[in-house]
Formats: structure tokens, sequence, C-alpha cells
């Protein structure tokens, strides 16, 4: 079965400091992949996506990705962490554009 | 310029009721997806229209759930004889097809069913 899979629920990280949020996934081919994030009342806003080439990727407000093929994943990352950043942020995976499968979120606590 | 607008924001409705939640894409996406998002859970994919190409309706947990799209304009989701377990937040977004990768989401309608 296609899955996508964020291990952890919730992420604390304070102010100034580097962060990491996991993603792994289950899905047959070479997707596509993609971060989106949800703030408090309003709805999801792209971040960034991997299509091919360079397996790290440059995103919206300084976020960046890396790609893993052999580990399928996908770990969302910011240098930085700004409080600014608490969200929701989503994972996403698809085979052709067709379908996409999400992860169950994770959410992101910058304390100041 | 506007973005995907869903309509009615929010819907309480009794079970055993039929529901219809419409979703307004951008101008020009031809590309329309249909999500479900129960409380604290991720996206859950229900169907997606792709220009005037037959649906993937591949997510449609049951054939009580139902969506329509008249070319590259607005598309409504129905769910009838609505059971509890329908509660949750449908999110519609819509795609420009060439050569964009982002889907562009609504707010969503959070429907209620008591």
């Amino acid at each position: 079965a296609q899955s996508v899979a964020q291990p952890e629920d919730q992420v604390n990280v304070a102010e100034g400091n580097p962060l990491t949020v996991k993603c792994t996934y289950s899905v047959s081919g070479n997707p596509y992949l993609f971060w989106y994030v949800q703030y408090p009342n309003r709805g999801l806003q792209f971040l960034l996506k991997y299509i091919t080439g360079d397996n790290l990727v440059k995103g919206s407000y300084g976020f960046e990705a890396e790609f893993n093929k052999s580990q399928t994943s996908f770990h969302l990352k910011k240098p930085s962490a700004l409080v600014s950043d608490s969200a929701l942020y989503f994972c996403a995976v698809s085979p052709n554009f067709n379908k996409f499968y999400f992860g169950s979120g994770t959410k992101l606590n910058v304390k100041p | 310029g506007a973005g995907v607008s869903q309509s009615p924001s929010n819907k309480v409705t009794e079970k055993g009721k039929d529901v219809e939640l419409r979703c307004d894409p951008i101008s020009g996406h031809t590309a329309l997806y249909w999500y479900r998002q129960r409380l604290g859970q991720g996206l859950e994919f229900l169907i997606y229209f792709q220009g005037n190409s037959a649906p993937d309706k591949s997510g449609l947990p049951s054939d009580r759930f139902s969506a329509e799209r008249t070319g590259e304009s607005v598309s409504t989701l129905t769910i009838q004889r609505t059971q509890q377990e329908d509660s949750a937040v449908y999110l519609c977004a819509s795609r420009y097809n060439r050569g964009s990768y982002e889907q562009y989401f609504g707010p969503g309608t959070r429907l209620t069913v008591t």
C-alpha cells in the first residue's frame, strides 16, 4: 500500500536553532515530493517540491528539503527557526500528479 | 487574483440527509482535487479531475460519495445519506496543468453530521 509517514506529531525547537521535520514514504516508482504548510485558520500553502535533479531543494521562507532515494525520505529543514514558522506541516507524495498521498502532519512549535 | 473558493464554509446536517459542497477553482486551472481531512489527521485523497478526461475516483470511500465538474469550472462534491463518520473538513485544490506542480487549496468546508 502507498503511504507517507511523518513520525513526529510535534517538533519543538528554540528560535534561532535549526529544525528538521521528518518524512518517509512508500510509493511506487519515482514519485514527486512536496511540503505544504498550514497556518492557523488559513489554507494549506505550498512550500517546496522535488521533481528531479539536485537532492537538496530550496523553497519559500528559507525552508529546504533533502531527498534521499535509498532511504525514501524527504526531510524538511531550516537552518534557523523563527517563531513565525510555528504551524502544521504536511509532506505529500505523488506518483503521477493524479493522486497525492499526504502524511498526517507535524506540528512545529518554535519557542522564543 | 482570486484564489480557490469553497462554499459553504460550515455545514451542519442531520444523519441521513444529503449535502452538496461547492468548489470554485482558480480560472485557467485544469486540474482539480477533492480531499477529506478528519480531525487531527492528514489529507485523504478523494477524487481528481483533469480537463475533460475521465476523473480518477479511486479515493471515494463509498458509493454515497460522488463529484462532478463541468469542463474546467466549478465542481460539486455530493454526499448522500450522510453518516457521523463523514464529519470532516473537505478541501478542494486546483492546479495549472502545464509546467506547474503546485496545488492551490481552498479554505475548506467543515461538515458536521449530527
